[in-house]
């Protein structure tokens, strides 16, 4: 079975310092992987995705997320963190299903950024 | 903001009723999924449409079906609600069926059960 974990439910981080956000995969084959964002009672914001090339990726907002085949991980990064990142944040992993394809997400990180 | 809308924002119904959702897709997308959000939960999967055909589904009981139409706009219909279908309902759009192509999440539908 395909399935995406993400072990921390919240995150707490000082503005100004890096953050990171864990991901963990697993997934048969070649994985799609994505990382959203959700402000409250907003829909999912995409923030960067890995199909394949570097396994450095940059996103939006000065996120960025390295793809490790062999830890199986995609964790999310950025160097300095912002109160404004303070979001609800998912990783997902695209799989064919039927023809079509879906995205399976992880429970969601709760980011905290702090002054 | 991406182009996809969703309406209504917010609905109450009771339980053993039936509701409609609607997804409007962002231009040049003609596929659209729908996930369920529980409170606390990532995005599930329901489905996907890709040029009016279901084209992949979740686990969801039947009573959870769509429709596209030939715009690319898309209904989401539950019948029989149970207190359960309380969550946050998300649309999604994407070109050619999503395949490596990021899918864009309109702000969501929010329905509550009684």
């Amino acid at each position: 079975a395909q399935s995406v974990a993400q072990p921390e439910d919240q995150v707490n981080v000082a503005e100004g310092n890096p953050l990171t956000v864990k991901c963990t995969y697993s997934v048969s084959g070649n994985p799609y992987l994505f990382w959203y964002v959700q402000y409250p009672n907003r829909g999912l914001q995409f923030l960067l995705k890995y199909i394949t090339g570097d396994n450095l990726v940059k996103g939006s907002y000065g996120f960025e997320a390295e793809f490790n085949k062999s830890q199986t991980s995609f964790h999310l990064k950025k160097p300095s963190a912002l109160v404004s990142d303070s979001a609800l944040y998912f990783c997902a992993v695209r799989f064919l299903t039927g023809g079509g394809n879906k995205l399976t997400f992880g429970t969601g990180t709760q980011l905290k950024v702090e002054l | 903001e991406t182009g996809v809308t969703q309406s209504p924002t917010h609905l109450i119904k009771t339980r053993g009723q039936q509701v409609t959702l609607r997804c409007s897709s962002q231009s040049g997308h003609n596929t659209v999924s729908w996930y369920q959000q529980a409170l606390g939960q990532g995005p599930q999967f329901i489905f996907q449409y890709y040029r009016e055909e279901e084209n992949g589904r979740g686990n969801f009981p039947p009573r959870f079906s769509g429709l596209q139409f030939p715009n690319y706009s898309s209904e989401l219909n539950v019948n029989a609600l149970e207190l359960d279908d309380s969550a946050l309902y998300l649309c999604a759009s994407s070109a050619d069926r999503g395949r490596g192509y990021e899918q864009y999440f309109g702000p969501g539908t929010r329905l509550t059960v009684t």
